[in-house]
């Protein structure tokens, strides 16, 4: 079967760092992505890894270990504006095409 | 400016009655999809579709139909809706169906009496 696994809660203070895992199994695999959800919000994009190693975009961080099927996002220098949700997303082999899976995403509190 | 829109918004209906729930996208993007969301359950995808005329299952079709027939549509068609279709529906869009960014709409707030 297909899944991923993310802790649902994590919580830090502003300026800390956080890391956020994901475990996945997939019967294919294209990549993992990952999306910041604010409450009532859509999801927003974050980062993707399509090959072994880290991605940085300014404070967020991703990793990716194909042999290890896990992935991590870091967020640094926490900030109030990062309490959100998190959700880590595969790309995953399908009949016609490739099925976008996401996980059940983890819930970010930042306190000052 | 880039983006994806969906319409209504909100919508509350009673179980049995048709509707259809817009997507529109403006980036020229072959690649869309359909999510719900439920608390605890994250999303989940409902439908895709690589291109025009070219549509797929993903992990909880059950329930809806959706087509493609321009590029740039992509609605999603509840025939009969019950209760258990309450959720919170996404659409999004990307250039492929390779990895990278999803962009997704505002979302359609829907609630079956």
């Amino acid at each position: 079967g297909q899944s991923l696994e993310q802790p649902s809660e994590v919580t830090a203070v502003e300026g800390a760092i956080v890391q956020i895992n994901c475990t996945y199994q997939t019967s294919g695999f294209y990549g993992l992505s990952w999306y910041q959800q604010h409450d009532g919000g859509a999801p927003t994009f974050l980062s993707y890894n399509g090959l072994d190693g880290l991605e940085e975009t300014g404070r967020f961080s991703s990793f990716l270990s194909r042999s290890d099927s896990y992935g991590y996002l870091l967020l640094q220098e926490l900030q109030m504006k990062d309490s959100a949700s998190y959700f880590c997303a595969v790309r995953d082999a399908h009949q016609a095409g490739t099925a976008l899976i996401f996980g059940k995403g983890t819930t970010l509190s930042v306190s000052s | 400016e880039a983006q994806v829109t969906q319409n209504p918004r909100y919508l509350i209906t009673v179980t049995g009655k048709k509707l259809t729930v817009t997507c529109s996208q403006n980036m020229n993007h072959e690649y869309m999809s359909w999510y719900r969301q439920d608390p605890g359950l994250g999303l989940r995808q409902i439908y895709y579709s690589m291109n025009v005329e070219v549509t797929d299952k993903g992990d909880v079709p059950e329930g809806y139909k959706v087509s493609r027939k321009e590029k740039r549509n992509f609605p999603l068609i509840l025939e009969s809706p019950s209760p258990n279709q309450t959720s919170l529906y996404f659409c999004a869009s990307s250039l492929s169906s390779g990895g990278g960014e999803q962009f997704f709409g505002p979302g359609t707030r829907l609630t079956v009496l």
